[in-house]
This record gives C-alpha cells, sequence and structure tokens, in this order.
C-alpha cells in the first residue's frame, strides 16, 4: 500500500480536462515539494512537474500542478491520446525519512 | 540534463545479493542525491534509497537492513546491493538524479531483475 493516494484511474475524452489527485499527510505533502510523472509501458518515468507547480523545459503548459495542505493536484488540458499513460506523484516523507511515491493512476484517454 | 546508463545481472537465485551500477555521463555529483527507485511487474514505483557526493544515505526503512549505495566519484557511477533476494525482489530498478528536494529529473533506462529458483 502506497504512501500517497490516487485513484488507480481516469479517463476523459479527446480535449477534455482532467485532473488527477494525490492524497498524503502533513509528514509528506504537508512540509515538502511535490513532483509528478508521466509512464509509458517499458519505459522510465519522465518528470512533469517539479516543486509543486513548476514544469521542465520542454513540458507543454497543457500539465500544471498544484498543492493545498496535504494534498495534489496534476491537471492536464486539452487532452490528447498520446498522453494515454500512467502517472504518479513524490515526495519527501519527513517522518520515514524516505522517498515516497503514489500507486499511480492510469490515464485512458477516449 | 544528464544521461544516466545502469546495468548489472538479469536473473538471481534467492539468496544471492543484487548487484547494479549507474554510469552518470557528465558533470558533478555535488548537488544531487543519486537515487535508486523500482517497480515490482504491473504495480507502482517504490523508492530503495539515495546517495550524496558526500557519501551521505537514506534507505527506505522496510529495505533498509539488505540495502547498501555506494559511490565512485572517479569512474562517474554509483552503485545498488540488495542481499538475500527473494522472489519479491523481482522489479525493474531504475537509477535516478534528484535535487534535495525529492524531484527526481533524470532516470536510467531502467533493468528488470528477476530471482527465481
Amino acid at each position: 500500500q502506497s504512501v500517497l493516494t490516487q485513484p488507480p484511474s481516469m479517463s476523459a475524452a479527446p480535449g477534455q480536462k482532467v485532473t488527477i489527485s494525490c492524497s498524503g499527510s502533513s509528514s509528506n505533502i504537508g512540509n515538502n515539494y511535490v513532483s509528478w510523472y508521466q509512464q509509458f509501458p517499458g519505459t522510465a518515468p519522465k518528470l512533469l512537474i517539479y516543486d509543486n507547480n513548476k514544469r521542465p523545459s520542454g513540458i507543454p503548459d497543457r500539465f500544471s500542478g498544484s498543492k493545498s495542505g496535504t494534498s495534489a493536484t496534476l491537471g492536464i488540458t486539452g487532452l490528447q491520446t498520446g498522453d494515454e499513460a500512467d502517472y504518479y506523484c513524490g515526495t519527501w516523507d519527513s517522518s520515514l525519512s524516505a522517498g515516497v511515491f503514489g500507486g499511480g493512476t492510469k490515464l485512458t484517454v477516449l | 540534463q544528464v544521461q544516466l546508463q545502469q546495468w548489472g545481472a538479469g536473473l538471481l537465485k534467492p539468496s544471492e545479493t543484487l548487484s547494479l551500477t549507474c554510469a552518470v555521463s557528465s558533470g558533478s555529483f555535488s548537488g544531487y542525491y543519486w537515487s535508486w527507485i523500482r517497480q515490482p511487474p504491473g504495480t507502482g514505483l517504490e523508492w530503495i534509497g539515495e546517495i550524496n557526493h558526500s557519501g551521505s544515505t537514506n534507505y527506505n526503512p522496510s529495505l533498509k537492513s539488505r540495502v547498501t549505495i555506494s559511490l565512485d566519484t572517479s569512474k562517474n557511477q554509483f552503485s545498488l546491493k540488495l542481499s538475500s533476494v527473494t522472489a519479491a525482489d523481482t522489479a525493474v530498478y531504475y537509477c535516478a538524479r534528484s535535487d534535495y528536494s525529492s524531484n527526481w529529473y533524470d532516470w536510467g533506462q531502467g533493468t528488470l531483475v528477476t530471482v527465481s529458483s
């Protein structure tokens, strides 16, 4: 069981917007930065969002991140079929002194 | 951005020691943590541990008794050893570079390690 909680799956139509939630506690999300990763089958995860809401160079502004209290959200607008992937949130847990991830959300673009 | 190239044995027997190495393409080890993360088949990511340029380590409490992460700055490499493996350790293992805020920026290509008798 993952320390951070994500919905296992979500789906939306092309062109629509989706928000993926990541819930934690004061020892992780509440007091540390959150990052988000995109993973296609058979490939390594790729950083999409860091420091809660910043995008690395090359990541389109269709992807956004936010954090409030002990929860974080990844938003994707203008969905494309190429956005079908697994999405993970991650952060540091100060009580565990360990990195932690959510269980992942499989996004289907219908 | 740096390139991470990893390698190591892909098939182990129970009780053996897993050993993986990750080469860093360029740049300094300073200012970053160098991590290992694994992903069992069909499941999510599990953080194993990390090391910084001065050799300071942090390990997942659930694996701490079996894990050693080391750094060889002369070769621009860092390594993972996981002892007494069981079938539960079967996973794709990734090396990664993170900052001190635990944002994992760069990832290796992954190595599938299977533990089977």
